[in-house]
């Protein structure tokens, strides 16, 4: 067990829909990343958020944002959902930099119909 | 630029037998570098990390890693493999000093073990 937590672990959702995912980090971890694994596209970095504040930015679409609340849970917001959108995604927590070692959460499932 | 290449999608081993997973790698600056293992239906979890210090890393499980920077690689070795191995392997590169701090995953080597 990492100490990431992830909800939900599956979401089921139509096309042109939106989901938020959620994510509580590590005890004492003040950074937040997410990814999205899909069997097309491997493992992509999604954004990372530092004590609240964006801090670095990957392949992240602009129909997909993320925030970081004051308790530093993270809520990832998908958008306009398209069937290319399924696919597993992880959030991770570290410490502080993008250096740091990341412990992951268990990952939510979204498949779009 | 920085990216990372695994380069075999698949590698099968008999059980007690050495594992070798290869990832080359291109950063403009000094990497952190990094082996993460994903066992079926899991998240990811470390396995070892390379940040400038010693150039032989040692992780869990028996496994370790060589960085070399005169061939760009970071392969991942273990001298006899066990059948609860068995999972996909990522080797990431992450660097934090450039204007745009990012993280670049490789496209995994699925490791099979075989009885």
């Amino acid at each position: 067990d990492s100490g990431v937590t992830q909800t939900p672990k599956h979401l089921i959702t139509a096309t042109g829909q939106r989901v938020t995912l959620r994510c509580s980090p590590r005890s004492g971890d003040l950074s937040v990343y997410w990814y999205q694994q899909s069997l097309d596209q491997g493992l992509q970095f999604l954004i990372q958020y530092y004590n609240g504040e964006e801090r670095a930015k990957g392949n992240i679409l602009e129909r997909f944002s993320a925030q970081q609340f004051p308790d530093l849970h993270s809520e990832l917001n998908l958008s306009s959902l398209e069937l290319g959108d399924s696919a597993l995604y992880f959030c991770a927590s570290s410490v502080g930099t993008i250096t740091d070692t990341q412990y992951f959460g268990p990952g939510t499932r979204l498949t779009v119909l | 630029a920085q990216s990372v290449t695994q380069l075999d999608s698949h590698v099968s081993v008999s059980e007690g037998t050495p594992v070798l997973l290869r990832c080359n790698y291109s950063s403009s600056y000094s990497p952190s570098l990094f082996w993460y293992v994903q066992h079926p239906n899991k998240g990811l979890q470390l396995l070892l990390k390379y940040t400038s210090a010693a150039t032989l890393v040692k992780g869990i499980n028996g496994f370790e890693a060589e960085f070399k920077k005169s061939e760009t690689s970071f392969h991942l070795t273990k001298p006899s493999a066990h059948m609860s191995d068995a999972a996909e392997y990522f080797c990431v590169v992450s660097e934090r000093f450039s204007s745009a701090s990012k993280i670049i995953f490789g496209s995994g080597t699925r490791l099979s073990i075989r009885p």
